[in-house]
């Protein structure tokens, strides 16, 4: 069974904090992987699609590494703002289906 | 450009009962995917449309049907609900077919079995 990690699972911190956080997929037939923003009572928002190895994508504040070899994606908050607050989601593209983690929930304190 | 559309946004039926989602894409977006989100679960894929034929499926139960019009709307059908089937379905609408294309989400339809 294919399996996407989150980790972690939940994260709380301050205003202007910078974060990271971690996605694990299988590292064989790989093609691409996702992130997604999801805002309580919104529709997840895309951020970033990443196909090569090596890969960093920058959107403003957040950005997002990946390593295809090892099966690992890391994204960044730098000074995350209250409206940073939401779940993160990745997926790994196998076999042209899309496979979720169950996200990394954070929530940031003025 | 209007988002994704799905109607309705909830729906509340009784063990046994059938019921039809519906997804409107973004204009000029092609395929049409549905997703099942239940507690604890990360998003499960169910399927893909693409110029009205099913591209891929994911493991559901044949009681999971779909479809795509020429117009590229898609309606998902659950026939001989159960109460498991109580979730939030979300569609997502990309301008070509296949899994590294970025997606577009709806607001999705909260469906509760009783």
């Amino acid at each position: 069974i294919l399996n996407v990690e989150q980790s972690p699972q939940s994260l709380h911190v301050q205003e202007g904090d910078s974060t990271n956080f971690t996605c694990s997929f299988p590292s064989s037939n790989f093609y691409a992987l996702h992130w997604y923003r999801w805002e309580t009572a919104k529709s997840p928002e895309a951020l970033f699609v990443m196909t090569l190895n090596g890969d960093e994508k920058k959107k403003g504040r957040i950005s997002a590494t990946l390593n295809t070899k090892e099966g690992y994606s890391y994204l960044y908050i730098k000074g995350s703002q209250p409206e940073d607050s939401a779940t993160y989601l990745c997926a790994f593209s196998h076999t042209d289906k899309l496979i979720f983690g169950t996200g990394t929930r954070l929530q940031v304190f003025p | 450009k209007a988002g994704v559309t799905q109607t309705p946004r909830y729906l509340i039926k009784t063990r046994g009962q059938q019921v039809t989602l519906s997804c409107s894409p973004i204009s000029g977006h092609r395929s049409v995917s549905w997703y099942q989100q239940t507690p604890g679960q990360g998003l499960q894929f169910l399927f893909e449309y693409f110029s009205e034929t099913q591209r891929n499926k994911g493991n559901f139960p044949g009681r999971f049907s779909g479809r795509q019009f020429s117009n590229s709307r898609s309606e998902m059908n659950v026939s001989t609900l159960e109460l498991g089937d109580s979730a939030l379905y979300l569609c997502a609408s990309s301008l070509w077919a296949g899994s590294y294309n970025e997606q577009f989400f709806g607001p999705g339809t909260r469906l509760t079995v009783l």
